[in-house]
């Protein structure tokens, strides 16, 4: 069981420049959940997706785009990056139903944008 | 929607000290409070965590305690070492769908 996983690992964009940001889990979990970690503010919400084929909108998702493209995969779209997306970005996921509510973190992306 | 407020945001404590760290929500309807742990570089790992229809637990030198009524949990950690030394999370949530909404961290440092 890896869990979840998350690529790259790190990245280094100018500003303009779009990526992805793969993440993947094989607990056949239903939810996924993308965060954003920047010093003194904690893990802020950009999107969730709490079942296969719905997305939400979390706390911070201006200049983020997502697609819950199968059951186990969650990635995150950065159209045009400016150095206010600079972060550590975890994506995470949990079960999600009644019984269960733990939710477990990927190892994390460190993006900068120059 | 809910609210997470936590204390302090740093924490220094000696070696073999206990260390309490607080947090304190807002909706009524929160019944999951999970604690976690995140070391220097590395990813949120989960510790403990209490259910709304339990007031304490207990996990060998951590603990966690819940007044629903206060509307406060807390998480100790006793005889703490070293390797306690880490930026701690809590959150809360009222479903097992529904986002996790964290605190926004206490950083404890143990000094041996």
């Amino acid at each position: 069981n890896a869990g979840v996983t998350q690529t790259p690992k790190f990245q280094v964009l100018k500003t303009g420049q779009s990526m992805t940001l793969q993440c993947a889990q094989d607990m056949n979990h239903n939810s996924m959940y993308w965060y954003r970690q920047d010093p003194g503010m904690g893990l802020r919400l950009i999107y969730y997706s709490a079942s296969e084929g719905t997305t939400d909108k979390g706390e911070v998702p201006n200049g983020y785009n997502v697609s819950r493209l199968n059951k186990r995969e969650f990635s995150l779209r950065l159209e045009s990056a400016a150095p206010s997306q600079t972060s550590v970005y975890f994506c995470a996921s949990k079960e999600g139903t009644a019984s269960s509510y733990e939710q477990y973190f990927g190892p994390g992306t460190r993006l900068t944008v120059t | 929607g809910e609210n997470v407020e936590q204390h302090p945001s740093t924490l220094s404590v000696q070696e073999g000290d206990s260390a309490v760290i607080k947090c304190t929500y807002s909706d009524s309807a929160s019944n999951y409070f999970p604690w976690y742990k995140q070391e220097l570089g590395k990813r949120p790992q989960l510790i403990i965590d209490i259910r709304s229809n339990v007031g304490e637990k207990k996990d060998q030198r951590i603990a966690v305690t819940l007044n629903k009524t206060a509307k406060h949990f807390s998480l100790h950690i006793t005889e703490t070492q070293p390797e306690d030394s880490a930026v701690y999370f809590c959150a809360a949530t009222y479903s097992g769908n529904t986002p996790l909404v964290f605190g926004k961290g206490t950083r404890l440092s143990v000094i041996a």
